[in-house]
């Protein structure tokens, strides 16, 4: 499995944009990235994914830089709900390769 | 959306007895479901693949004799953990997932053995 790089924690303000990035350098070409949150006590819970562009929904954006070797996950005004690991997973498009394995993550820490 | 639960959410065993998890999709049919186990700060490790009415793909290290998993439908899949020890004490999640769609997690399921 193409293997993610991400810090091990971050710190941001409520109200404040954060931007929580990820590498991955060996992805193929059928990688899709995706991110998925863990509040603490639950199950992860779902957030973006793209393959090659930028893509915006209700809860985040996703950056994908244009050799797709690094992105970027953008909560644009963060709250203290969102405190929560963040893991940036690839996952291959190809049929049958469809379990997720899950890095360290990056643990999200929002002040009031 | 599509919700996946998981019954008992929280459950506490003796050492030497079995114990029973169970994963279901409420309001879709999942043709594949995971199993994953997630120790103290320690990130989900998955545990087993399981598709409906077949045999679950364990992965390396796991044991399938230990952590029977039975996937008989597609809305239900059962984790047992037999002859439970200290060192079983995790929180074990299951997830499920429908072709072409996204993969959906469970709650979670806190397991400890006395």
């Amino acid at each position: 499995d193409a293997k993610t790089t991400q810090p091990n924690s971050m710190e941001s303000n409520e109200e404040e944009p954060v931007h929580l990035p990820c590498n991955h350098s060996t992805i193929s070409g059928t990688d899709y990235i995706h991110w998925y949150r863990q509040l603490p006590s639950q199950g992860p819970e779902y957030v973006i994914h793209g393959l090659t562009s930028n893509v915006n929904n209700r809860m985040a954006s996703l950056a994908i830089a244009e050799d797709r070797k690094s992105s970027t996950l953008i909560l644009h005004r963060a709250t203290l709900r969102d405190a929560a690991v963040y893991y940036c997973i690839l996952r291959p498009l190809i049929q049958g390769a469809q379990k997720l394995v899950f890095g360290q993550g990056t643990r999200l820490t929002i002040n009031p | 959306g599509a919700v996946v639960s998981q019954h008992p959410s929280w459950v506490i065993c003796k050492s030497g007895t079995s114990v029973k998890i169970e994963c279901r999709s409420l309001d879709f049919q999942a043709t594949t479901m995971f199993w994953y186990r997630q120790f103290p700060k320690q990130s989900l490790m998955l545990m087993a693949t399981s598709n409906e009415g077949s045999k679950a793909t364990y992965e390396q290290g796991v044991e399938k004799d230990k952590f029977l998993i039975n996937h008989a439908s597609l809305t239900l899949s059962t984790l047992t953990v037999t002859s439970a020890h200290p060192e079983d004490s995790s929180f074990y999640i299951c997830s499920a997932r429908r072709t072409g769609y996204e993969q959906y997690f469970g709650p979670g399921t806190r397991l400890t053995v006395t």
